[in-house]
């Protein structure tokens, strides 16, 4: 079946550090990759998607390029800022019919702290 | 603000009750996705109905049951509850039936007791 592999964490970075969080899938067809994002009390909010290999999402400096070959939708951002704390959730929606129809696999997640 | 909304937010309960999570998506949004979130398995996928219609599930229990009705609202029912049921219950919308993104109420924090 679809699944998801993220980095481990927690990671704990310096503000202004450089970001790399690492995502590898496995589907069958073609599927949407995504990365959410998971503020503490609150809901998930989409961050960037991609749907095709080579595709780049980006939002609020934060970039991922989707990898057909590494099967990798590795997350980056250049300088990071204590308001990116939070839990980073890599996702993927696959083509298909039955229990794959529509839904979203999810990534371990992981919890990234920036510090002053 | 996602634009799904998800009542009650916060929900405590005894073992053996039954419980109604209401979610409401964004306007338009004829898809309907429940996840269910804990600590031991994650984000897990439970089920998905479209324009009222069932359409996946995914790892839900036989004790849980949901349906979308005619004004596009979904209800989540668990029943016969457990303490391993305690958990993070998010509702997502989106505007089709697959591959795209969703947009995610803020949940409801079910705690069994």
């Amino acid at each position: 079946g679809d699944s998801v592999t993220q980095m481990e964490g927690p990671v704990t970075l310096s503000e202004e550090a450089f970001l790399t969080i690492n995502c590898t899938y496995t589907a069958t067809g073609y599927p949407s990759l995504f990365w959410y994002v998971q503020y503490p009390g609150e809901g998930l909010q989409l961050l960037l998607k991609a749907t095709k290999a080579d595709d780049k999402g980006s939002n609020k400096g934060f970039e991922a390029t989707y990898r057909k070959e590494t099967t990798s939708f590795h997350l980056e951002k250049g300088s990071v800022q204590v308001s990116d704390s939070a839990v980073y959730f890599c996702a993927l929606s696959a083509p298909g019919s039955g229990t794959s129809y529509g839904k979203l696999t999810f990534g371990q997640g992981t919890i990234l702290t920036v510090h002053p | 603000d996602s634009g799904v909304t998800q009542t009650p937010k916060h929900l405590i309960t005894a073992t053996g009750q039954r419980v109604t999570l209401r979610c409401s998506p964004r306007s338009g949004d004829l898809s309907v996705y429940w996840y269910q979130q804990s600590l031991d398995q994650g984000l897990q996928f439970l089920i998905h109905y479209y324009n009222g219609e069932e359409r996946a599930k995914g790892n839900i229990l036989e004790r849980f049951s949901a349906q979308q009705f005619p004004d596009l609202h979904s209800e989540l029912n668990l029943s016969s509850l457990e303490l391993g049921d305690s958990a993070l219950y998010f509702c997502a919308s989106s505007p089709r039936r697959q591959g795209t993104e969703a947009f995610f109420g803020q949940g409801t924090r079910l705690t069994v007791v």
